[in-house]
């Protein structure tokens, strides 16, 4: 099984909204990765997790919570958002022992903030 | 910082061509470097991936090259294909994470 899901797959919020992205793998990676991707744009690194620790976080606004509750899962908690933070926001995993590992991503979630 | 570059940014070929993506990077510290092919609102699918150790990847009608120290890559297609219609991603690996190309959009005509 080489599939990383994510969910939900289309998702819209008001700027006052409280809501969560989630991602799971069960490839039995330890590093999993949030990436930002705008229209027409590559995606952009967020935030890694290694052995569900935080390891990387690309300065991202605190509007922003990841959080890796165990090896399998990774969330992303969305509070008080702005327009211009809608885009896909991809998911990926890989094996963090190896710097040679490919990584893998989900198919996105895309989101709208109104 | 790296800096990946990808050229061109778009591509239109009739059906059964063969094509080379371009793909450079700025620093040569890397561990490896990716080919992803993205559908339009889609995720991103891996194609190959080409460590720095290696100069080329194959995989069906898919050949990448590295040339790590000139900063280049390279995607050969053969025999193109409508369902070959995607956006191509080269991103290289360092030891934060992956470094993504903004990509060329691939058009094959029937």
């Amino acid at each position: 099984d080489t599939e990383v899901t994510q969910t939900p797959k289309h998702l819209v919020m008001g700027m006052t909204n409280k809501k969560s992205l989630k991602c799971e793998q069960h490839m039995g990676h330890r590093a999993m990765y949030w990436y930002k991707q705008k229209a027409k744009k590559p995606p952009e690194l967020m935030f890694v997790y290694s052995y569900e620790k935080l390891s990387i976080n690309e300065s991202v606004p605190s509007r922003f919570s990841p959080e890796c509750p165990n090896s399998s899962l990774l969330n992303l908690h969305l509070h008080a958002l702005q327009p211009e933070d809608s885009a896909l926001y991809l998911c990926a995993s890989s094996h963090p022992l190896s710097n040679s590992d490919t990584q893998y991503f989900g198919p996105g979630t895309r989101l709208t903030v109104l | 910082k790296q800096e990946v570059t990808q050229i061109p940014a778009a591509l239109s070929v009739p059906e059964g061509e063969n094509l080379v993506l371009n793909c450079s990077f700025t620093d040569s510290a890397i561990y490896n470097l990716q080919w992803f092919r993205q559908d339009p609102g889609k995720g991103l699918t891996s194609l190959l991936l080409i460590q720095s150790s290696q100069r080329e990847q194959t995989s069906g009608r898919l050949n990448a090259s590295l040339d790590k120290s000139s900063g280049r890559s390279t995607l050969y297609i053969a025999a193109s294909q409508p369902g070959d219609s995607a956006t191509y991603l080269c991103a290289v690996k360092e030891w934060r994470a992956l470094t993504f190309g903004s990509g060329t959009r691939l058009q094959v005509q029937p």
